[in-house]
């Protein structure tokens, strides 16, 4: 089947701390991955996304590269801010079909 | 223009009531879905509908029923409500493989 597996949090960060949340994922097919983000009291916005293998998504310092071999799309920054504090979904679609696959979300908080 | 919207954003009844969450999206998307996100932030899909193609998530109580009027549409029925019914329930839409785009979410209290 198709899944998606982050780590759990919550994750709590200081200011200009590195940041690395793990996704991995288990696919029938070639998916395009996503990472999401929902600030507080909002909805999920799109934060980056890579659509095949050795990809790097970015996206406001965020960086994810699609690793094909170890199935995995982890999230980085080298330098967290407050306003980075959120929640992260990481997220799988399939290239045959509509469906979207997303993990439990992996909630942040970096304090100053 | 607000791209996927949903209606009411807040949502407060008593338990064993009957109530409905619409949404709708301007983007020509054939797929849209509900989704649950609970206390812990989990978000998990309820339903997706592609093309009149209702796929189900065999957890999802059957009180819980899509109704899609057409492609822009993706409205939630729920009935009886219960406590556990608590949660916030988003509305989400893709084409393909492309991004989805959510909602901003309904808040659902039952009491």
């Amino acid at each position: 089947g198709n899944s998606v597996t982050q780590m759990e949090g919550p994750v709590t960060l200081s200011e200009e701390a590195f940041l690395t949340i793990n996704c991995t994922y288990t696919a029938t097919g070639y998916p395009s991955l996503f990472w999401y983000v929902q600030y507080p009291g909002e909805g999920l916005q799109l934060l980056l996304k890579a659509t095949k293998a050795d990809d790097k998504g970015s996206n406001k310092g965020f960086e994810a590269t699609y690793r094909k071999e170890t199935t995995s799309f982890h999230l980085e920054k080298g330098s967290v801010q407050v306003s980075d504090s959120a929640v992260y979904f990481c997220a799988l679609s399939l290239h045959t079909g509509n469906q979207f696959y997303f993990g439990t979300g992996t909630s942040l908080t970096v304090i100053p | 223009d607000t791209a996927v919207s949903q209606t009411p954003k807040y949502l407060v009844t008593q338990m064993g009531n009957d109530k409905s969450i619409k949404c709708e999206q301007n983007l020509g998307h054939d797929t849209m879905y509900w989704y649950k996100q609970d206390s812990k932030k989990f978000l998990k899909i309820m339903f997706s509908y592609n093309n009149k193609e209702l796929i189900i998530n065999e957890t999802v109580p059957n009180r819980f029923s899509p109704k899609s009027p057409d492609k822009a549409h993706l409205n939630l029925h729920i009935n009886s409500l219960e406590l556990g019914d608590s949660a916030v329930y988003f509305c989400a839409s893709s084409q393909g493989e492309t991004q989805a785009f959510f909602g901003q979410g309904t808040r659902l209290t039952v009491v």
